[in-house]
């Protein structure tokens, strides 16, 4: 089964608001995680990532958490925007697979009202 | 800066026949990974190659799929004699040589079979 999955499969925000969206994973031995958005017809894009040694990480308005212990990742979205609008997947790279090859959750949309 | 580039962007094919699908990587990057996404589905690994080289092929299936990466020009994804259920998007990813490196999407094939 996925290793990889995602607690609300839609979330709806205010603009201006900040944006939490959530996945579980359920592999001890995966060492690296990311998240990536996608647009409607349009490969995903690489948002942020994060290795197994750290807890969190900043970019541009986004925020990674990871938790170890309960085996969580979010992602925090600030001031979220109507280009915010789309499908974030988190995945997975289990310590010893090969590079690349990443398990996806099914995603989250994310709707930003105006 | 071209990202990385697929084409073509759709493509539909009658059962029975091959569909080939292509994928240049980015300018630097020596790895390319090929995926599939079904509709309102995250996406599944299919095949790690390098020049010249299939590194992982474990989420291939195991008839009519093939996948090459030639010392020179794009890398192609080749279907035989699809079916229905290969109707998908099929996504392409390259990354640079190291290891972790993010991966970066192409906007993907759309491929129809009727």
């Amino acid at each position: 089964g996925e290793s990889v999955g995602l607690h609300l499969p839609t979330l709806s925000v205010q603009e201006g608001d900040n944006s939490i969206i959530n996945c579980a994973y359920s592999n001890s031995a995966s060492d690296y995680f990311i998240w990536y958005k996608q647009e409607s017809g349009k490969g995903p894009q690489f948002i942020i990532d994060i290795r197994s040694n750290m807890d969190k990480r900043q970019g541009q308005r986004v925020t990674v958490l990871l938790n170890k212990t309960v085996k969580h990742l979010s992602l925090q979205i600030a001031a979220t925007q109507p280009g915010d609008s789309a499908v974030y997947f988190c995945a997975e790279n289990i310590l010893g697979g090969s590079q690349g090859n990443l398990i996806f959750g099914k995603g989250t949309k994310l709707s930003v009202k105006p | 800066n071209a990202g990385v580039m697929q084409n073509p962007r759709h493509l539909v094919r009658r059962r029975g026949q091959e569909a080939r699908l292509r994928c240049s990587p980015m300018k630097g990057h020596s790895h390319v990974y090929w995926y599939r996404q079904l509709p309102e589905e995250g996406l599944k690994f299919m095949v790690y190659l390098q020049k010249e080289n299939i590194i992982d092929e474990s989420g291939m299936p195991k008839e009519r799929f093939s996948a090459e990466f030639p010392k020179e020009g794009p890398s192609i994804l080749r279907i035989q004699q699809v079916v229905r259920g290969d109707s998908a998007a099929y996504f392409c990813a390259s990354s640079r040589n190291k290891v972790n490196s993010p991966l970066h999407f192409g906007n993907g094939t759309r491929l129809t079979v009727t």
